[in-house]
């Protein structure tokens, strides 16, 4: 099985919403409610942002927000700020009880 | 707060092994599973495995088996990772995170850069 699949790139302006979407496959995004996103500033390690699809830990600001349909995962961040600027990632469990990430989407403020 | 610091960089030549500390703080380090990601330049993360850290019980990605070595030390709440036969894809840092719940990982530690040359 490979990682998951996301978009290389997105871009929106300050106050605007985006939309990453994350595609796997009904071994491991369609079968599990576990989904989780990432996001990783440079240089940085990855902090979480949501866990079980839509749920946010504690700090986390509710601009940022999850769903899945089918195969399909997607964060979307709303009021966009300078400060979200940063590669996003999801993961999931799957059914051979292994962790897929995916390839990583690059979010410009512009 | 709950705090994960690991060892620093490491420069191997093909065919060696080496072998990664992380030590955990601010929590019962019993409590959760600590799993092993690596991020080798420019790609995503990829998930090595995890280990529970009072049983000792692992569960290894399958392409690794057979290469990679985690342990825990309770007295001193420190997790291990050892990777042997290394090659130059295996270039990456590597970083261990706290599993709060199943794919949930919560806190990470700085990572530690593994360059593989010759």
């Amino acid at each position: 099985q490979s990682a998951l699949t996301q978009p290389a790139s997105v871009s929106g302006s300050p106050g605007q919403s985006i939309t990453i979407a994350c595609t796997g496959t009904s071994s491991d995004i369609g079968r599990y409610n576990l989904v989780s996103w990432y996001q990783q500033h440079p240089a940085k390690a990855p902090k979480l942002m949501l866990y079980d699809v839509s749920s946010r830990p504690s700090g986390v600001s509710i601009r940022f927000s999850g769903s899945k349909s089918g195969n399909t995962a997607s964060l979307t961040i709303s009021a966009l700020q300078i400060e979200d600027e940063a590669d996003y990632y999801c993961s999931s469990y799957s059914t051979v009880n292994t962790i897929f990430f995916g390839g990583g989407t690059k979010l410009s403020v512009l | 707060q709950v705090q994960l610091k690991q060892s620093g960089p490491e420069v191997k030549k093909p065919g060696a092994s080496v072998r990664v500390s992380c030590k955990a703080s601010g929590y019962t380090f019993g409590t959760n599973d600590i799993s092993w990601v690596r991020q080798a330049p420019g790609q995503g993360p990829e998930w090595m495995g995890r280990i529970s850290p009072n049983s000792g019980a692992t569960t290894l990605r399958h392409k690794l088996q057979g290469r990679v070595i985690m342990t825990t030390t309770t007295s001193t709440t420190t997790a291990y990772m050892e990777l042997r036969s290394l090659t130059v894809d295996d270039t990456a840092i590597y970083y261990c995170a706290r599993e709060s719940t199943l794919n949930c990982f919560d806190a990470w530690g700085q990572g530690t850069l593994v360059t593989v040359s010759a």
